[in-house]
């Protein structure tokens, strides 16, 4: 098993630029998850998604669009990229047998650089 | 709404002495609480997580946690540094029932250095 995959790992992008960072998992998760990752702010969540055509926002969502079209895929999509959303980011997915015990599971990150 | 609170952005310790890294979680219903591990460009991997079977959490390579509801705390120990424990760790909780329980508030992280 792969586990979660992300594409691509680095991107540089220029302000106003668009892009879509996918995401992967091969464990047949229902649950999968968008984080973006400052220095010395921790983990914040952009959208989840529960299911196959479902999404929610996060704590932090302006400015991006998630798809969840295939249980197994996870798109991140960026319209109109700014200097803020310089950021790692983190995909990530879990069941939902164990209830809320249950661990995510993450993928390696995507280091994104907007100019 | 829930929140992890990790007191020290950077913990150095030397190699073979106790590495103590603090959580605190606020929360007015049984928490679910997590210790991830991020070793440098790499992403986050469970070191263990507190399910109430027991106060006393064992997790991977060593680390353990104890809960301890008096105190609101999880605190991360392990009683000998290894130079391979050099990483960030975050303490993280999960929100309450339903949908919403398996969304993870994360803690701000702390980066812990072990020093030869």
């Amino acid at each position: 098993n792969a586990g979660v995959t992300q594409t691509p790992k680095f991107r540089v992008l220029k302000t106003g630029q668009s892009m879509t960072l996918l995401c992967a998992q091969d464990m047949n998760h229902e649950y999968m998850y968008w984080y973006r990752q400052d220095p010395g702010m921790g983990l914040r969540l952009i959208h989840y998604s529960v299911g196959e055509g479902t999404t929610a926002k996060g704590e932090v969502p302006d400015g991006y669009n998630v798809s969840r079209l295939k249980k197994q895929n996870f798109l991140l999509g960026l319209e109109s990229a700014a200097p803020s959303q310089t950021s790692v980011y983190f995909c990530a997915s879990s069941s939902t047998s164990g209830g809320p015990y249950n661990e995510q599971f993450f993928g390696p990150g995507t280091r994104l650089t907007v100019l | 709404a829930q929140s992890v609170t990790q007191l020290g952005s950077h913990v150095s310790v030397s190699e073979g002495a106790l590495v103590l890294l603090r959580c605190n979680y606020s929360s007015s219903v049984p928490p679910y609480l997590f210790w991830y591990v991020q070793y440098p460009n790499q992403g986050l991997q469970l070191l263990l997580k507190y399910t109430s079977a027991a106060t006393l959490v064992k997790g991977i390579n060593g680390f353990e946690a104890e809960f301890k509801k008096s105190e609101t705390s999880f605190h991360l120990t392990k009683p000998s540094a290894h130079m391979r424990d050099a990483a960030e760790y975050f303490c993280a909780v999960k929100m309450g029932s339903g949908a919403g329980s398996y969304q993870l508030t994360f803690g701000k992280g702390t980066k812990l250095s072990v020093i030869p």
